[in-house]
């Protein structure tokens, strides 16, 4: 089946600091990527969606200018987390959504768990 | 606005025992519903989804789920659980148009004991 590749898988960084994740679909194309975070004991929530060659699309409360997406190529989408403090220390996953011409699947990554000191 | 409540946040089992998972979800639109499993370390997987006819929707592993709109339920189960069952398992919602945009419950923790 298809497959989708975080990396990375966790990350201990310094406040202040940039961290960026790569979301990768490894034998398909994904025009559409989404972009998920969890805080222990809660839901998966939405950040943003990101399609490619295009602006990512963010949920409301989630501040655009400090998680910035890219989707440059059809396997590629990425979330830089910027000056991170501790307060954006979750669990970070992806999902790339597979097209045919009858149906849409959600392929998602391992996830990062970030940890901000 | 959608959203979906997983009632148990975790449900401990006997191997080959029967098992429920509840998922309640509200929507004032027409939904599109499904149940993914988390292996530990691993990705989130389809377990099965509804999106219209039949409201007894069969999935991998042996699990199935019924989409009750009256009670806007849509609980998973199984009738024997075995120890490779031992997950964590969301419900998710989304709306009539596109599958991509998920709700997500909080999960339930299914643990399979020998």
């Amino acid at each position: 089946g298809a497959v989708v590749s975080q990396h990375p898988s966790w990350v201990i960084c310094k406040s202040g600091t940039s961290v960026k994740i790569e979301c990768r679909s490894l034998d398909f194309q994904a025009t559409t990527m989404f972009w998920y975070r969890q805080f222990p004991k809660q839901s998966l929530m939405l950040m943003a969606t990101s399609n490619e060659g295009s602006k990512a699309t963010y949920e409301q409360g989630v501040e655009k200018d400090k998680f910035l997406i890219n989707h440059a190529s059809l396997t590629l989408s990425t979330l830089t987390v910027t000056s991170a403090h501790p307060e954006d220390s979750s669990f970070y996953i992806c999902s790339a959504a597979h097209r045919d011409a009858t149906n849409e699947k959600l392929f998602f990554g391992s996830g990062t768990q970030l940890s901000v000191l | 606005a959608q959203s979906v409540t997983q009632l148990d946040s975790q449900v401990p089992v006997f191997e080959e025992a029967p098992v429920e998972l509840r998922c309640n979800y509200s929507s004032s639109v027409s939904v599109y519903l499904f149940w993914y499993v988390q292996y530990p370390n691993q990705g989130l997987q389809l377990l099965l989804k509804y999106l219209s006819g039949s409201t007894l929707v069969k999935g991998i592993n042996g699990f199935e789920a019924e989409f009750n709109k009256s009670q806007t339920s849509f609980h998973l189960r199984k009738p024997s659980v075995h120890i490779s069952d031992t997950a964590e398992y969301f419900c998710a919602v989304s709306d009539g148009g596109s599958q991509g945009n998920l709700i997500f419950g909080k999960g339930t923790k299914l643990s399979v004991k020998p």
